[in-house]
């Protein structure tokens, strides 16, 4: 049982490219979620899911899209990165609410993202 | 809006004493969940502890405990006999019990003092 993994690990693009981070859970969550963490900040939720082809915005969607094909994967999608996207990056899921356990979420090991 | 503030930036506390990390939040609800999730240097998110805001005895784990005041808006974490493994950010969280998202707040980092 891996949880939540992500891919890659670190990644380093310059302005304007594109890129896709990889969120997996082995957990059968049905609610997913990506954050990104920006120091002093704490973490902001950028978009989740709550299940498979749903999504919806968070606090700060604005530069990224995101996809939910399948229920144990989420991608973060930024199009043309920008210096202001430079961040850590987590993903987590947790139960639905009606399985009365959707209040503990598990978190990625995150992935850090250097815009030049 | 749902808000959490964590006053304290930093924190330090001697190996094997015991600190107290503060945090307060703001919201409108009666029922609702509270976290505190550690994030050591590997950057994992790891969830501590948490508290239904409808149960009035304070939640604990092994060392952590913490002391939820729920008229004031007070949710405060206290470790005992602090390890070395202790050193962290701390980042309490607020969580509506009918919505799926949560509130962070900016942290506050530990350093444990051999």
């Amino acid at each position: 049982n891996a949880g939540v993994t992500q891919t890659p690990k670190f990644r380093v693009l310059k302005t304007g490219q594109s890129m896709t981070l990889l969120c997996a859970q082995d957990m059968n969550h049905e609610y997913m979620y990506w954050y990104r963490q920006d120091p002093g900040m704490g973490l902001r939720l950028i978009h989740y899911s709550v299940g498979e082809g749903t999504t919806a915005k968070g606090e700060v969607p604005d530069g990224y899209n995101v996809s939910r094909l399948k229920k144990q994967n989420f991608l973060l999608g930024l199009e043309s990165a920008a210096p202001s996207q430079t961040s850590v990056y987590f993903c987590a899921s947790s139960y639905s609410i009606s399985e009365g356990r959707q209040e503990t979420q598990y978190f990625g090991p995150g992935t850090r993202l250097l815009v030049l | 809006a749902q808000t959490v503030t964590q006053s304290q930036p930093e924190m330090s506390v001697q190996e094997a004493e015991t600190v107290t990390l503060s945090c307060t939040y703001d919201t409108s609800e009666s029922d609702y969940y509270l976290f505190w999730y550690k994030q050591p240097p590997s950057r994992q998110m790891i969830l501590v502890i948490r508290q239904e805001a409808y149960k009035q005895q304070n939640a604990t784990e092994n060392r952590f405990s913490v002391n939820f005041q729920k008229a004031a808006k007070s949710f405060s974490l206290k470790i005992s006999d602090s390890q070395l493994g202790d050193a962290a950010m701390y980042f309490c969280a607020y969580r509506r019990t009918s919505y799926d998202k949560v509130i962070f707040g900016p942290g506050t980092s530990l350093s444990v003092i051999p």
